[in-house]
């Protein structure tokens, strides 16, 4: 079946440090999502790419879609402690349900 | 608030044992999914309903099933829990098949 892998596993960084996340797909995808939840919370949507090669931005966020829509990245520019957290990314093919990664928790030092 | 509601927020039972968790969508959403997060793991896909009927099936073990109802509510039952079923289960809902989810807060089941 469709797997999603997802890169580092953890990674803790000083605040004001880049971080990135980085998603793996065994197969060609529809779109891809991310996700964040804090600790105790629920997984929150941020965005979706679905066109090969795509970049979107959120503020200090900056996700990128692979050209052959099997991998995509989560780039967070000078990290602030509101961006502690697991970030998730998942992925569709055609209309089935999204394959979630294992996630990347981001620890950020003040 | 996201808008999807379960209940309850905390269960805790005993290995054999039968619970049942419910599930509101937001209102409007005709997709439920059911996702299972144990410690520190991602998130397992269970299972999706669109409008009354099963969509999809992911790694739902046979002593759990799910529904969902006329007014688009879900529940999941599980059954003869055992010990490794203690977990987090979130409720997703989305306006379609290709739509971004809303996770309801879970609920975390402790199987003693």
């Amino acid at each position: 079946g469709q797997q999603v892998m997802q890169i580092p596993q953890y990674q803790h960084v000083q605040e004001g440090e880049d971080f990135t996340t980085y998603c793996n797909s065994s197969t060609t995808l529809s779109n891809i999502q991310w996700y964040k939840q804090r600790p105790g919370g629920h997984p929150v949507f941020l965005i979706q790419l679905v066109k090969s090669g795509e970049v979107k931005k959120q503020k200090r966020l900056t996700f990128q879609f692979g050209e052959a829509k099997k991998n995509s990245s989560l780039h967070i520019t000078a990290t602030q402690t509101t961006d502690v957290g697991t970030y998730f990314c998942a992925g569709r093919t055609g209309r089935r349900a999204l394959t979630f990664g294992s996630g990347t928790r981001l620890q950020v030092q003040p | 608030d996201s808008g999807v509601t379960q209940t309850p927020k905390h269960l805790i039972t005993a290995t054999g044992q039968r619970v049942t968790l419910r599930c509101s969508p937001r209102s409007g959403d005709l997709s439920v999914y059911w996702y299972q997060q144990s410690l520190d793991q991602g998130l397992q896909f269970l299972i999706q309903y669109y409008n009354g009927e099963e969509r999809a099936k992911g790694n739902i073990l046979e002593r759990f099933s799910a529904q969902q109802f006329p007014d688009l509510h879900s529940e999941l039952n599980l059954s003869s829990l055992e010990l490794g079923d203690s977990a987090l289960y979130f409720c997703a809902s989305s306006v379609g098949d290709t739509s971004g989810y809303t996770f309801g807060s879970g609920t975390r089941l402790t199987v003693v």
